[in-house]
């Protein structure tokens, strides 16, 4: 069964800590994305990357950086966590648009509730 | 911001039809709608895509308007396990890959 694991379910990190949230897709994907989602907002794009070492910024970046060193695996850094980053965190993979055949478009991780105190 | 509109919350008895409604007036000609639900601290589930014509699997149906500015989820028999916010959304296409603008989606709740 294809996956997109997030390395951890639930975090507590105090206001000023780097935070590292780990995402890990099985599927050979090019494409991953990391969300964040909070009550009445829906899901809203951080960053995302189509390719090793590629990244590109979503609609909301700022207080966030990413990494993508290998194909399979995209991390979201909080540089210095603050209370107003508390949220769910979703990361998600996709197929290169070329190759998309519209099968299943996204698959997402469970999600990292992080709450920063 | 969101290229779709919902309602953001409806009822449906369990083993009725659910039918979701959502307007998408400004989708371009080559873009899809993809329906994703969110079961409560899961993170969302593919249920169903179409471009121009209607479609069905083993989920749901989409259909879509033939000017394509709208389109509606059937899920044919509810069940209570079928409660979840439903977010429709149009794919948007950029040079390198491909990106879902989310907007707060329906919740459906089906009830006994």
């Amino acid at each position: 069964d294809v996956k997109v694991t997030q390395s951890s379910r639930y975090l507590v990190k105090r206001t000023g800590e780097k935070v590292f949230l780990e995402c890990v897709q099985d599927m050979d994907h090019e494409n991953m994305f990391w969300y964040r989602q909070d009550p009445g907002l829906g899901l809203r794009l951080i960053y995302f990357s189509y390719d090793v070492k590629m990244k590109e910024k979503g609609d909301i970046p700022e207080g966030y950086s990413v990494s993508r060193e290998k194909k399979e695996r995209f991390s979201l850094i909080l540089e210095s966590a603050s209370t107003n980053q508390t949220s769910m965190y979703l990361c998600a993979s996709s197929i290169l648009i070329i190759r998309d055949r519209g099968d299943y478009g996204y698959t997402f991780g469970s999600g990292t509730r992080l709450t920063v105190v | 911001d969101a290229k779709t509109t919902q309602p953001p919350s409806m009822d449906c008895a369990e083993g009725r039809a659910a039918n979701l409604p959502c307007n998408h007036s400004t989708i371009s000609g080559n873009e899809y709608v993809y329906w994703y639900r969110q079961i409560h601290s899961q993170g969302p589930q593919y249920i169903i895509h179409g471009l121009k014509n209607n479609e069905t699997n083993e989920m749901a149906s989409l259909i879509i308007t033939e000017d394509r500015k709208s389109s509606t989820l059937i899920l044919p028999h509810a069940t209570l396990r079928d409660t979840a916010v439903y977010y429709c959304i149009v794919r948007v296409v950029f040079r390198y890959g491909q990106n879902f603008v989310f907007g707060p989606g329906t919740r459906l709740s089906v009830l006994p």
